[in-house]
């Protein structure tokens, strides 16, 4: 069956060292998108791509990069952790832009 | 970007319908509604979307105003498995798609 994995599923790291959380979906969607949740604010875009090599920044986009090199994988980085970006990180993929989006099971980051 | 209303939580018992309410006054004429639910510790799950007429699938029926301003997710008969949080979000082609997410509904089912 088709599916979207994340790993690692739990990350502990320290602030300052570059973190990269990685997405990887078997439906050929070609959106793929990246959320952050956090108690009191709900999920928030990070960043999204509708295509191998089209990234795009969402809402709170800052400390965060993304790069897709290929139709399966969106892996998104964080450049230089901070406390700040201690959350729960969601990867999703749709096959059209309004389509409905399938999640991963989540990534819990804990900075340092 | 438009933006949802939710009650923070409701309560259901099992077996009964349920009706989730959301208010989405600012809806652009591209907006799709969209829900989805999610369980603790798991990522969000689709439930149902739709643009202007009234959708049903396996897991829910979702009801649309006439006016598109709100619209309903209706669990038809709730069971202990459905106890999540329900979000209502919208999502627009003009904006890539993304979808801007709410508080959500916390709903509990009583045995």
């Amino acid at each position: 069956d088709a599916e979207i994995t994340q790993s690692p599923r739990h990350k502990i790291t320290e602030t300052g060292r570059q973190v990269t959380l990685a997405c990887h979906q078997t439906w050929n969607h070609n959106n793929m998108f990246w959320y952050r949740q956090d108690l009191g604010h709900g999920l928030r875009l990070i960043h999204y791509s509708y295509g191998v090599h089209d990234t795009n920044k969402g809402e709170v986009s800052d400390g965060y990069s993304v790069s897709r090199s290929n139709t399966e994988d969106l892996p998104l980085t964080l450049e230089s952790a901070a406390s700040s970006q201690t959350s729960v990180y969601f990867c999703a993929s749709s096959i059209g832009r309004v389509d409905e989006q399938y999640f991963g099971p989540g990534t819990r980051l804990t900075v340092t | 970007d438009a933006k949802t209303t939710q009650p923070n939580s409701m309560e259901s018992n099992e077996e009964e319908p349920v009706h989730l309410p959301c208010n989405h006054s600012t809806i652009s004429g591209t907006d799709y509604i969209h829900w989805y639910r999610q369980l603790p510790s798991q990522g969000p799950e689709y439930v149902i979307h739709g643009l202007t007429s009234n959708v049903n699938n396996r897991m829910a029926s979702l009801a649309i105003a006439e006016d598109r301003k709100s619209s309903t997710l209706i669990l038809h008969r709730a069971t202990l498995r459905d106890a999540a949080v329900y979000y209502c979000t919208l999502s627009s082609y003009n904006q890539g798609g993304k979808l801007i997410f709410g508080q959500g509904t916390e709903l509990s089912v009583k045995p």
